[in-house]
This record gives C-alpha cells, sequence and structure tokens, in this order.
C-alpha cells in the first residue's frame, strides 16, 4: 500500500513568511509523529498525534510553530514568521496506534529560510 | 529520560566485507523496543530492523542482524556482504513499553560502502 507521504518535498521561503508543510500518513494510522531535522543532525521530535488530539507538543520549538490533524489523516504543520534557524528538514511519520509501534516516515520536506 | 549513543559517527567499509555499527542504550526497565533506521541520501529514513526486548533471539533482515545484549544494554546492527546501496546515516533508536516518552534517537552513524 501507500506509504506517508509530504508535500512539498522543498520548500524555499523568505524569513518572515509563513510556511505550511503536509502530511499524509499511511491509511488506518492513528498516530502521526513530526520531527525536525538540521543539517548533519540526529531527529528532534517536535509533537504526536493521536486521532485528532496532539497529547504530546512538548518539542514544539516556540509559539510559532504549530500543527493540527483533521479526520485522523492528514496533518499541517505551520511555521509562522519563519527565521532562518528554521532551516531543516521535517519529517513526519506514522504508526499503527500504541507509542512503541514501529513508525513509517514519509520522505521529508527540506525548508530553507532565506 | 532514555539515552541513546551511537559512538561511532562515521564509518567506511569496502564493498562485499561486513559491518559492525554500535549502539548503547540506558533504562532501568524490562519492556522496550529498539530500532536501526536507515537515511540514504535521499532522506527517508527507512526501517532496517526492530527488536523486542522481552525476545532473547536476535532479528535478522536478509543481511542485516543484530546483536541485542539486553544485560549490557547493547543493540549492535550488523550488515553482511555489504552493497553500495547500504551507504547511508544509521540511526539507532529506542522506546519503553509503558509511559508516554517518545522515541529516543542516537546521533547517528554515517556508513559509507567503498566500492
Amino acid at each position: 500500500g501507500a506509504g506517508v507521504s509530504q508535500s512539498p518535498s522543498n520548500k524555499v521561503t523568505e524569513k518572515g513568511k509563513d510556511v505550511e508543510l503536509r502530511c499524509d500518513p499511511i491509511s488506518g494510522h492513528t498516530a502521526l509523529y513530526w520531527y525536525r531535522q538540521r543539517l548533519g543532525q540526529g531527529l528532534e521530535f517536535l509533537i504526536y498525534f493521536q486521532g485528532n488530539s496532539a497529547p504530546d507538543k512538548s518539542g514544539l520549538p516556540s509559539d510559532r510553530f504549530s500543527a493540527e490533524r483533521t479526520g485522523e489523516s492528514v496533518s499541517t504543520l505551520t511555521i509562522q514568521r519563519t527565521q532562518q534557524e528554521d532551516s531543516a528538514v521535517y519529517l513526519c511519520a506514522s504508526s499503527k496506534g500504541d507509542r512503541w509501534e514501529t513508525q513509517y516516515f514519509g520522505p521529508g520536506t527540506r525548508l530553507l529560510v532565506l | 529520560a532514555q539515552t541513546v549513543t551511537q559512538s561511532q559517527p562515521e564509518m567506511s567499509v569496502q564493498e562485499a566485507e561486513t559491518v559492525t555499527l554500535s549502539c548503547t542504550y540506558d533504562t532501568s526497565e524490562n519492556n522496550y523496543y529498539l530500532f536501526w533506521y536507515k537515511q540514504p541520501p535521499s532522506r527517508q529514513m527507512i526501517l532496517v530492523i526492530r527488536q523486542e526486548a522481552y525476545k532473547q533471539q536476535n532479528a535478522t533482515e536478509n543481511r542485516f542482524s543484530v546483536n541485542f545484549q539486553k544485560a549490557a544494554k547493547s543493540f549492535s546492527l550488523k550488515i553482511s556482504d555489504s552493497q553500495l546501496g547500504d551507504t547511508a546515516m544509521y540511526f539507532c533508536a529506542f522506546i519503553h513499553h509503558f509511559g508516554n516518552e517518545k522515541l529516543t534517537f542516537g546521533t547517528g552513524t554515517r556508513l559509507t560502502i567503498i566500492p
């Protein structure tokens, strides 16, 4: 079946603009995760959804970052007033439900803030 | 919070050789899960192998196998007959069965297969 998809693949924006990143999880996966990966570094957890609710937002770095999920499917990560330090690859993953279930990742969105 | 340590930032090996990537973790719990993910230059994270801590048998997936030493809290990945397509970053990850913490990743090992 189809895997996790993300769009856009690449995004270049100017400092101060807002951006929206989209994630389509694997059908039937109730859990969805967002991660940030700066160049040459590991994965930094941002937020976790179970269904449409977000029980764990502890990784969001500032109030400029927000995310929502609708219909227990698509999720959108929004970064307002982007800064250069927001430049990174944003990865989305989904899993069947419990937090210890295997996470399957999308190809990521590479964000470059000029 | 649990920690995952990958002590080899970079490794390289000749094609067709065997290579072992190390991973250690810290926990006082008994029920947990360990993962190896591969991230090639295409940047998509791909699951290589998963190990449940309650299983004594080491997980294997074709040329990939793990050496899970629970007492030593060690979870190394062995790649046999390495291929050029194995060139990637490899991340070890850990999560408890119980509790609400997140999947914790190591800092990764960059593996290069030399033709």
